[in-house]
């Protein structure tokens, strides 16, 4: 078990909806990264918050956006969603300065039908 | 630009054997982290051995070891004595220390490792 915890592991919803998915990082990393897993495109990193606050951005659609809340939870909103969007979500998280590992979630499996 | 190259879409070893999956990797930042991953086929992204630019010794982590050749840009993993639980996809990823993002990480596209009893 990473410590990172995402909710919910499976969603299925309809084109042209809006989803939330969850991301509660391990106790203690102030810094959350959203990644996309898709088949054609593999792992792509989207967006990272540390403390709060954007830190970096990735191939995030403007369709798509994050935030990270006070208690350090992060939430990937995805509106308008298309078949395309189907994929593997991935939250990680970890300390900063780091020069190990992020630790990441056991994803959400998002498809859209 | 900054690129994880993993040529192997699939490899296979028999049970017990050791594995060398192959890792080139592309920057021009001097200072760079290097990480394998091992993703089973529930999902999860499971975290086995890092490697800075700047360590003088190769990582190693139980069965795991990193084979790095900073000269060629290559950081190989080596599995020892194969299980058939180490059947999964592994990826290779580096840190790109850009944009702020201190771990933000670009991954490669993966090799599927099936361990044949």
């Amino acid at each position: 078990d990473s410590g990172v915890t995402q909710t919910p592991k499976h969603l299925i919803t309809a084109t042209g909806q809006r989803v939330t998915l969850r991301c509660s990082p391990r106790s203690g990393d102030l810094s959350v990264y959203w990644y996309q897993q898709s088949l054609d495109q593999g792992l792509q990193f989207l967006i990272q918050y540390y403390n709060g606050e954007e830190r970096a951005k990735g191939n995030i659609l403007e369709r798509f956006s994050a935030q990270q809340f006070p208690d350090l939870h992060s939430e990937l909103n995805l509106s308008s969603l298309e078949l395309g969007d189907s994929a593997l979500y991935f939250c990680a998280s970890s300390v900063e300065p780091s020069n190990t590992e992020a630790f990441f979630g056991q994803g959400t499996r998002l498809t859209v039908v | 630009a900054q690129k994880i190259t993993q040529t192997q879409p699939g490899m296979f070893v028999q049970e017990k054997e050791a594995v060398t999956l192959d890792c080139t990797y592309d920057t021009s930042d001097p200072s760079y982290g290097l990480f394998w991953y091992k993703q089973p086929s529930s999902g999860e992204m499971i975290f086995l051995i890092y490697q800075g630019s700047y360590d003088q010794q190769n990582a190693t982590e139980g069965r795991y070891s990193l084979n790095f050749q900073k000269a060629r840009k290559s950081a190989n993993l080596v599995i020892s004595a194969s299980q058939l639980g180490d059947s999964a996809m592994y990826f290779c990823a580096m840190r790109d220390y850009r944009s702020g993002g201190y771990n933000k990480l670009i991954f490669g596209a993966g090799t599927r490792l099936a361990v044949h009893p």
